[in-house]
């Protein structure tokens, strides 16, 4: 079974610019959740989306929204870039059961805002 | 709010020792989960094992347990036979249980481990 896999790996944007990252879960999964990594702030929870609906939200400005489409694809959007977005954005797939069910992470997109 | 602290930033081991991690955390709940993840210079975050509070058996998974002391909002991670591949950041990661608290992990800031031939 294929992993979870994201798109692009690498990003470059300037400030003020706006940007679209990309997640495929796992087949069968129907969870997606988007984390921000940075040096400083560790690994910080953004939001999750199940059937097409955002159900769990993170302490992140309104620039950082996110949608799932009907087969599980999730995406997120940065508006008006600042500096300090420049990060290691993971997603991550889960079934769910309802339980505290397994987060198989993709790889990540390093995203870099100068 | 829950708060999760490893306070190792670094740590090293020699092969095939035995080392622990330590990580605490802070909760007024009673149904969570507590996970260990590794994170290897490729970035790719791998579950390594998962322990949940209502079971009083720590978790084990081949090289690596656990040590859950609940009371103590205690949950150490041990490696046994300390490998190179070993080489990673981990991370102490807790998961409120039940509905809009689905998907968030609540992570530590990490401590960086080295195995050392």
């Amino acid at each position: 079974k294929a992993g979870v896999t994201q798109t692009p790996r690498y990003l470059i944007k300037t400030r003020g610019q706006q940007v679209t990252l990309s997640c495929s879960p796992i087949s069968g999964h129907r969870s997606v959740s988007w984390y921000q990594q940075t040096p400083g702030q560790g690994l910080q929870f953004l939001f999750e989306y199940f059937s097409e609906t955002q159900r769990n939200k993170g302490n992140f400005p309104g620039r950082f929204s996110g949608r799932q489409f009907s087969n599980s694809r999730s995406e997120m959007n940065v508006s008006t870039l600042e500096l300090g977005d420049s990060a290691l954005y993971l997603c991550a797939s889960s079934l769910p059961s309802g339980g505290a069910d397994e987060q198989f992470f993709g790889p990540g997109t390093r995203l870099t805002v100068l | 709010a829950q708060t999760v602290t490893q306070s190792q930033p670094e740590m090293s081991v020699q092969e095939a020792e035995t080392v622990t991690l330590s990580c605490t955390y802070d909760t007024s709940e009673n149904n969570y989960y507590l996970f260990w993840y590794k994170q290897p210079p490729s970035r790719q975050m791998i579950l390594v094992i998962r322990q949940e509070a209502y079971k009083q058996q720590n978790a084990t998974e081949n090289r690596f347990s656990v040590n859950f002391q609940k009371a103590a909002k205690s949950f150490s991670l041990k490696i046994s036979d300390s490998q190179l591949g070993d080489t990673a950041m981990y991370f102490c990661a807790f998961m409120k249980y039940g509905s809009g608290n689905t998907g968030k992990l609540i992570f530590g800031q990490g401590t960086t481990l080295q195995v050392k031939p």
